[in-house]
């Protein structure tokens, strides 16, 4: 059973370092979406992609947050120079097709923590 | 911009107990989804309503899409231990983008 997946589970950084959270989506997905949750919070979208393309960013922080979709391989969030408020879950979920109507499937998550 | 609340914030009730959670947005839906979240879990899909007045039940839990289509609700009959959790709505925004409610969380204590 090919879902999400996403690695690593849990990562561990100090101030300043670089973050890289990976995410494969469910085989057949073109549509790949992060979300942010801080402990006992809701799921923030961050951005929304398609192969190669960036649909929608407007919830990713301008500064220090990237994220791709290459032709091939896994789709990258990257946190640079972290800080202690980044620490959360990222939970990245992918779909079928881009309409709003599809379901989206989670992964089980990237729980970054920075000391 | 589009905003999805959810009432309660949380909800602790004793096994046998309903529970109901309720969802409201900002604008009218095309549809509306519900997933649950596992504490420590991640989110899984376990609904979606398209019409209006829409109601589906899954078991002991019935979804209802408003007449509007600008709320829903989640009601679970006889609570037990299993259906600890936090509850989410989520409606369509722009760019086919999914809005996530605030979220209800569930404690069921046996």
């Amino acid at each position: 059973n090919a879902g999400v997946m996403q690695n690593p589970r849990h990562l561990v950084r100090r101030r300043g370092q670089e973050a890289r959270l990976r995410c494969s989506p469910m085989k057949g997905h073109s549509h790949v979406y992060w979300y942010r949750q801080l402990p006992e919070e809701g799921l923030k979208f961050m951005v929304y992609l398609q192969k190669e393309n960036i649909i929608d960013e407007s919830g990713m922080p301008k500064e220090r947050f990237s994220a791709e979709f290459p032709k091939e391989g896994p789709s990258i969030l990257r946190i640079q120079q972290v800080v202690r408020g980044d620490s959360a879950a990222y939970f990245c979920a992918s779909s079928q097709s881009g309409l709003a109507k599809n379901i989206q499937y989670f992964g089980a998550g990237t729980r970054l923590s920075v000391l | 911009g589009q905003q999805v609340m959810q009432i309660p914030q949380y909800q602790h009730v004793q096994e046998g107990e309903d529970f109901t959670t309720y969802c409201n947005s900002s604008t009218t839906l095309s549809n509306i989804q519900w997933y649950k979240q596992r504490p420590g879990g991640h989110p899984v899909f376990l609904i979606q309503l398209v019409k209006s007045g829409e109601v589906k039940k899954q078991k002991r839990l019935t979804f209802q899409f408003g007449e509007a289509k600008k709320n829903s609700s989640l009601h679970i009959t006889a609570t037990q231990t299993t259906d600890v959790g936090t509850y989410f709505c989520a409606g369509p925004g722009n760019t086919d983008k999914l809005i996530f409610g605030t979220g209800t969380r569930l404690q069921v204590f046996p």
